[in-house]
Order: structure tokens, then C-alpha cells, then sequence
């Protein structure tokens, strides 16, 4: 979607390293999500931000960290990655009828 | 607490074929219904929506009607195509306190459809 987009698409890193994702968003919306999707689980929620600074946890929040300094951006850190992190990552922006997701970051821990 | 549970696949179907998915879900109040698609290597993307009990939600043949007396949200479609293969998401979202607005997910179905 043009008004989302995710960074990098694809990497691959070391258990133990610190990883950093990036969404941006073109929409100024307020509300934006992560979410990690394994197969048999579906999409399930990391973390949320409901305003700047204003972040909470998910279902799954163990061993992720987010920030959100500006409207536009939402940062998802694996503070030390772990071969059960590999996963393809979603961030989503909401509209309040729906969500509108990024294309995916697909990350792997050797 | 809230939750969508839709019919487990791989469901593999012939091109022109009939189309059901189940999806049932579990919350408080009057949750909005919604079904996902995901064709491969991409994002999800908004197939269809119900807000309110009734409303029948439809978007490119697909068709799902909110069902509260039985908690549903099947997605149905009467001919299928090859281009209709994607792994489809039923969600509901939930409108109260700091859960206003998130989306709960079932775990995905996988639709193949066969030339």
C-alpha cells in the first residue's frame, strides 16, 4: 500500500543481535500496529501505539520493544534475537473501519 | 476474551466451484467483522466488512453476512478462479476501552483453486 511501508523486507541475522524493524506511514493516523504471522497462528498482535510515546504491549510482547518518537514512524526491536523471532513481521496503520498493512518484513535468526 | 476461529485448511477446489470458509467468533458487545486476503508474498488487504448484525459484506464475488444469533461470518463465493488462491483471514475488531480498534485474527485458511 503506498501510504505504509516497511523496512528492510528481507534479513537475516545472528541469534543475540540486537534487530531493528521499521514502518512509516504517509496517513497520519494514530493507531498502528505490529504483528508477527507464523504458520497455524495467524496474525498475532506484538505491540501497539495508540499516539506518540503512547505504546502498549500485545499478546506477544516478550523480547520486542517499540518507540514511537513521531506520528509517522514505528520502530519494532528485537533487543536480543532468538531463532523462535524468525516470523514474518506486519506493521498496520488503522483507519477506524479497518487496517490498511505493509508488505512485510520476512526475518531470519541463524 | 475475544477471538475468531475460522475452518482449518488447505482447501483446494476446482476453477468455477462453490466457496465456503466458516468463521465464528467469540466477544463482548458488537464487534465489526472483516475478511482479509493474503495472495503470496504480499500483505493483507481488506476483502469485505460487516458492523452491525445483518449487514452482508461483498467485494469481488465474495460475500459474507454477520450472523449474531449464531456468531458468524462465513465467506462464501459461487465460482471460484485460479486467481482467487491467497490464504483468507477472518477478524473481528472490538470496540471497548484500550482494546478500541484492534483486530483479532483467526489463524488463515488457505484456498488453491485448479484450472
Amino acid at each position: 500500500d503506498a501510504g505504509i511501508t516497511q523496512s528492510p523486507r528481507h534479513k537475516v541475522t545472528e541469534t543475540g543481535t540486537p534487530v531493528t524493524l521499521r514502518c512509516h506511514q504517509t496517513e497520519n493516523h494514530r493507531y498502528m500496529y505490529w504483528y508477527r504471522q507464523d504458520p497455524g497462528h495467524g496474525l498475532r498482535l506484538i505491540h501497539y501505539s495508540y499516539g506518540v510515546k503512547d505504546t502498549d504491549k500485545g499478546e506477544v510482547s516478550d523480547g520486542y520493544s517499540v518507540s514511537r518518537s513521531k506520528t509517522e514512524d514505528f520502530l519494532l526491536t528485537l533487543e536480543s534475537a532468538t531463532s523462535s523471532q524468525t516470523s514474518v513481521y506486519f506493521c498496520a496503520i488503522s483507519a477506524g473501519s479497518g487496517y490498511t498493512f505493509g508488505s512485510g518484513t520476512r526475518l531470519t535468526v541463524v | 476474551g475475544d477471538s475468531v476461529t475460522q475452518m482449518e485448511g488447505p482447501v483446494t477446489l476446482s476453477e468455477e466451484a462453490f466457496l465456503t470458509i466458516n468463521c465464528t467468533y467469540t466477544a463482548t458487545g458488537y464487534p465489526s467483522l472483516f475478511w482479509y486476503v493474503q495472495y503470496p508474498g504480499e500483505g493483507l488487504q481488506l476483502l469485505l466488512k460487516a458492523t452491525k448484525a445483518d449487514d452482508k459484506g461483498s467485494n469481488k464475488g465474495f460475500e459474507a453476512t454477520y450472523r449474531k444469533e449464531t456468531t458468524s461470518f462465513h465467506l462464501e463465493k459461487g465460482s471460484v478462479q485460479v486467481s482467487d488462491s491467497a490464504v483468507y483471514f477472518c477478524a473481528l475488531m472490538t470496540g471497548r476501552g484500550s482494546t478500541l480498534g484492534r483486530l483479532y485474527f483467526g489463524r488463515g485458511t488457505q484456498l488453491t483453486v485448479w484450472p
